[in-house]
């Protein structure tokens, strides 16, 4: 059963940096170009960024570039978000999303972790 | 304010047929498969249409997608209760490098 399992959200105060991870098991994590998409309270889905699978091409929303950093290690089925500067316009629940191809140029995931939730306040 | 535009709500009654539109752009849809995800309440988002018009296996095929041009729509026939969820288009855009969103419609089912 592919799972996707997503850790790391936190409350921190603007101006502050966390980092996600999102554990994945049951598919071959190398081979598949994975995304993270957000959804503030109430509102919804923002793609934040994704990085290919071969090469690790990595892509970025306007909203977070410059100031979060996609990252994923292959030997431990990890993909991970580091967020810095971080402004109480990026409360949300972040998402970890599998792709269906080797490009992160995609719009179609198959499956979605349950979510963390960051929140950034004072 | 979303990239693709989507009608905010959308309602119906049990054993209706409703369409939900998503209107985008030449370097959206116009250039890229339109996907479509359902969320229940709750809940992540579900993969329900891909490629414009394609069902993941396990979708039932009372939903059905298709794309002209820089819209597509979502068609849900036979309405369920169950079919009662939140529903999103997606799209790669060229102009912007990354995916784009529609803000969704919630759908009642009366």
């Amino acid at each position: 059963e592919v799972q996707l399992l997503e850790s790391g959200g936190d409350l921190v105060q603007p101006g502050g940096s966390l980092r996600l991870s999102c554990v994945a098991s049951g598919f071959t994590f190398a081979a598949y170009a994975m995304a993270w998409v957000r959804q503030p309270p109430g509102k919804g889905l923002e793609w934040v960024s994704a990085i290919d699978a071969p090469n690790d091409l990595t892509y970025y929303a306007d909203s977070v570039k410059g100031r979060f950093t996609i990252s994923r290690d292959n030997s431990e089925n990890t993909l991970s978000l580091q967020m810095s500067s971080l402004k109480a316009e990026d409360t949300a629940v972040y998402y970890c999303a599998k792709t269906t191809t080797l490009s992160g140029r995609s719009s179609r995931s198959d499956c979605w972790g349950q979510g963390t939730l960051v929140t950034v306040s004072s | 304010q979303s990239v693709l535009t989507q009608p905010p709500s959308a309602s119906g009654t049990p054993g209706q047929r409703v369409t939900i539109s998503c209107s985008g752009s030449s370097s959206s849809i116009g250039a890229n498969h339109v996907n479509w995800y359902q969320q229940l309440p709750g809940t992540a988002p579900k993969l329900l249409i891909y490629g414009d018009d394609q069902r993941p296996s396990g979708v039932p095929d009372r939903f059905s997608g298709s794309k002209s041009g820089s819209s597509a729509s979502l068609a849900i026939s036979g309405l369920q209760s169950e079919d009662e969820a939140d529903y999103y288009c997606a799209a790669w855009d060229d102009s912007l490098n990354g995916a784009v969103f529609g803000g969704g419609t919630q759908l009642t089912v009366l």
